[in-house]
């Protein structure tokens, strides 16, 4: 099976402006959460999306939003951006089929705003 | 509400040394717990979970960990440190014991093997 895919890996804004990232799930896995990591921070948990549905929701200001698609696939979007939005953002689909649900991560896509 | 620590941002032993990365949570039930990995560059990739049963965890790579109730640790052992073991490593806990549950990480614990 192909892992998680996550699309731009890499990516430079500006303040001020919008970005999309995507993420394409394990297949068979229906939900995808995303995480921001930054270094002072960490892993900082943004959203969950099941079946189209937010299931779970972090403590992100609402410029940040997400969505999913009946295929799966997510997106999130950040908009009006910030200097301190410089971070890696992680996707990872769970089978939620098995006992843990452990999440199968991506490589990230990194954001840096200028 | 279920949280994580990691003691120790940046751990540092020697090539064949005993690994030991600690972990300690917070949960109000029983709970799921993970250890991650990450490479540079990379995302983080599962080395092992607890869930119920046996309290030592075997996973990946030569990595085990002990789940133990009365200490609430999950501490990550190695008996043996090899190069390709530095990374980051990050402990996390399953808010309830469901795979629909949010899944909180610890803050880190960066390994750097001296040779």
């Amino acid at each position: 099976k192909a892992g998680v895919t996550q699309t731009p890996r890499y990516l430079i804004k500006t303040r001020g402006q919008q970005v999309t990232l995507s993420c394409s799930p394990i297949s068979g896995h229906r939900s995808v959460s995303w995480y921001q990591q930054t270094p002072g921070q960490g892993l900082q948990f943004l959203f969950e999306y099941f079946s189209e549905t937010q299931r779970n929701k972090g403590n992100f200001p609402g410029r940040f939003s997400g969505r999913q698609f009946s295929n799966s696939r997510s997106e999130m979007n950040v908009s009006t951006l910030e200097l301190g939005d410089s971070a890696l953002y992680l996707c990872a689909s769970r089978d939620t089929g098995t006992v843990t649900g452990e999440l199968f991560f991506g490589e990230g896509s990194r954001l840096t705003v200028l | 509400a279920q949280s994580v620590t990691q003691l120790g941002s940046h751990v540092s032993v020697s090539e064949g040394a005993l690994v030991l990365l600690r972990c300690n949570y917070s949960s109000s039930v029983p709970p799921y717990l993970f250890w991650y990995v990450q490479y540079p560059n990379q995302g983080l990739q599962l080395l092992l979970k607890y869930t119920t049963g046996a309290t030592l965890v075997k996973g990946i790579n030569g990595f085990e960990a002990e789940f133990k109730k009365s200490e609430t640790s999950f501490h990550l052992t190695k008996p043996s440190a090899h190069m390709s073991d530095a990374a980051e490593y990050f402990c996390a806990v399953s808010e309830a014991p469901s795979s629909a549950s949010k899944i909180i990480f610890g803050s880190g614990t960066r390994l750097s093997i001296r040779p």
